[in-house]
């Protein structure tokens, strides 16, 4: 099974930072990749498909790289409403769906 | 709009067995394959179970293998997971959610909480 590692697991940053979190892949997955946000009680909303494509009606400051196995995820000016959780999913080699462990996003 | 919404959850005993379902709207159902995903108090996401369109393929998260059974009736656009031999570790928020580059719609969960 692929696995996803995610980092950091949490991070604090400041209305209007400049936020990157990453996820490395054990192995290559080409593009195959999704960002999702996860706000307390909620389901996770789907952000960026196909490691960079960002999906409809989602703000333009959210961004997505990378191939192969390693990715970023960039809120490029952080708002109070990004504050949530945030995971990758790989879905390459599936069964199984891999998901990172997921990063805690924090104002500070 | 495409929406999923799961139903049948509720508390368990150990042993004990649930129905989950998730009927869909919006899109046809038919044509995609479905999704079931779990979150633990406090946890990750955890992938549980996938179907396909036609229900010929069916797979299984290690976890949950030879316990819970996924199916699904394209007639009444609804997805299922028959879940049995239930166990504290299997306490979670179940999602349904749509198989279309990686699990594009989710539905907003349903809570299993399994205790004696």
């Amino acid at each position: 099974d692929i696995q996803m590692t995610q980092s950091p697991s949490s991070l604090s940053a400041s209305v209007g930072d400049r936020v990157t979190i990453t996820c490395q892949a054990s192995q290559d997955i080409g593009k195959y990749l999704n960002w999702y946000q996860q706000k307390p009680g909620k389901a996770p909303k789907l952000l960026i498909y196909d490691a960079s494509n960002l999906e409809t009606g989602v703000p333009s400051r959210f961004s997505g790289r990378g191939s192969g196995t390693h990715f970023t995820f960039t809120i490029s000016s952080l708002q109070p409403e990004d504050i949530a959780t945030y995971y990758c999913l790989q879905y390459d080699s599936v069964p199984p769906y891999t998901f990172g462990l997921g990063t805690k996003l924090e104002l500070k | 709009e495409e929406q999923l919404v799961e139903s049948g959850g509720g508390p368990a005993k150990p042993g004990g067995s649930r129905r989950l379902s998730c009927a869909a709207s919006g899109f046809n159902f038919r044509n995609y394959a479905m999704n079931w995903v779990r979150q633990a108090p406090g946890k990750g996401l955890e992938w549980v179970s996938s179907i396909s369109s036609g229900s010929s393929y069916v797979y299984y998260a290690d976890s949950v293998k030879g316990r819970f059974t996924i199916s699904r009736d394209n007639a009444k656009n609804s997805l299922y997971l028959q879940m049995n031999s239930l166990r504290a570790e299997d306490t979670a928020v179940y999602y349904c959610a749509r198989d279309w580059h990686g699990l594009d719609v989710w539905g907003q969960g349903t809570t299993v909480t399994v205790s004696s």
